[in-house]
C-alpha cells in the first residue's frame, strides 16, 4: 500500500533562516505531487504541483520554492524565511486516470517563523 | 473556473443528533467532488468522493454525500454524530485541469455532550 511522509512534524525557525521540508512517497510510482500551506481562517492553499522529476508549477508567487529531485520526493524549500511563512504545511500525492485525481495527504509540518 | 463555497464557518451540535455541512461548487466542466476530514494537528483524510454514478455517495466514519448537479451542491451528512467526529471538514473540486484541488475555506464542526 501507499504512504506518504512528511519531516519534520514541527519546526521553529527565525525569520531570515532558510528553510527545508521534506516529502516522500512510498508504493507507488510517478505520483503527482503536491505543496499546500494552511494558514490559520484561512483554508488550503496549493503551492506547488508536480507530474514528475524536475517538472514543477507554481500556483502562487512566493518566498518559497519546491524541487524534486526523485521521482518520490518532494522539497519545499526558502532562502530567508519570513513572518507570514508561518503556517500548517501539507504534502499531497496521486495518481491521475484521466482527470480523475484523487489526492492523499501526509501528517503536515507545523511552521512557525519567529 | 471552479470554485468551491462552504456556507458554514462552524457547526455546533450535540451529539447523536443529526448534521448536515454544506458545499456548493462552481465549475465549467463535469465535477470530481470530494471531503476530506482534518483532526487537530493532522494531516488530511479522504472521507468521500463522487466521480460518477450515483449521487449519493457513501465514505467512511458513517458519512454520506449527495451529488445534486441542478443545485450545483455537495453536502455532507451524518445521521447521529459522536464526540469523536468533532474535526475540521473540507470540500473540494477539481480544477479544469484536473491536475490539483480547488478547497473551500472549511466547515469546523463541534460535538459536544
Amino acid at each position: 500500500s501507499q504512504t506518504i511522509h512528511q519531516w519534520p512534524a514541527t519546526l521553529v525557525q527565525p525569520v531570515g533562516s532558510p528553510l527545508s521540508l521534506e516529502c516522500t512517497v512510498e508504493g507507488t510510482s510517478n505520483p503527482n505531487l503536491y505543496w499546500y500551506r494552511q494558514a490559520a481562517g484561512r483554508g488550503l492553499q496549493l503551492l506547488f504541483y508536480s507530474v514528475g522529476i524536475g517538472q514543477i508549477s507554481s500556483e502562487v508567487p512566493q518566498n518559497l520554492s519546491a524541487s524534486r529531485p526523485q521521482d518520490r520526493q518532494f522539497i519545499l524549500s526558502s532562502k530567508k524565511l519570513l513572518l507570514s511563512d508561518s503556517g500548517f504545511y501539507l504534502c499531497a500525492w496521486s495518481v491521475t486516470s484521466g482527470r480523475k485525481n484523487i489526492q492523499y495527504f501526509g501528517a503536515g509540518t507545523r511552521l512557525s517563523v519567529l | 473556473a471552479q470554485s468551491v463555497t462552504q456556507l458554514d464557518s462552524q457547526v455546533p451540535v450535540f451529539e447523536e443528533a443529526p448534521v448536515e455541512l454544506r458545499c456548493n461548487y462552481s465549475s465549467s466542466v463535469s465535477v470530481y467532488l470530494f471531503w476530506y476530514v482534518q483532526y487537530p494537528n493532522q494531516g488530511l483524510q479522504l472521507l468521500l468522493k463522487y466521480l460518477s454514478g450515483s449521487t449519493l455517495v457513501k465514505g467512511i466514519n458513517g458519512f454520506e454525500a449527495e451529488f445534486n448537479k441542478s443545485q450545483t451542491s455537495f453536502h455532507l451528512r451524518k445521521p447521529s454524530v459522536h464526540i469523536s467526529d468533532t474535526a475540521e471538514y473540507f470540500c473540494a473540486v477539481h480544477n479544469q485541469a484536473g491536475t490539483a484541488l480547488i478547497f473551500g475555506k472549511g466547515t469546523t464542526l463541534s460535538v459536544s455532550s
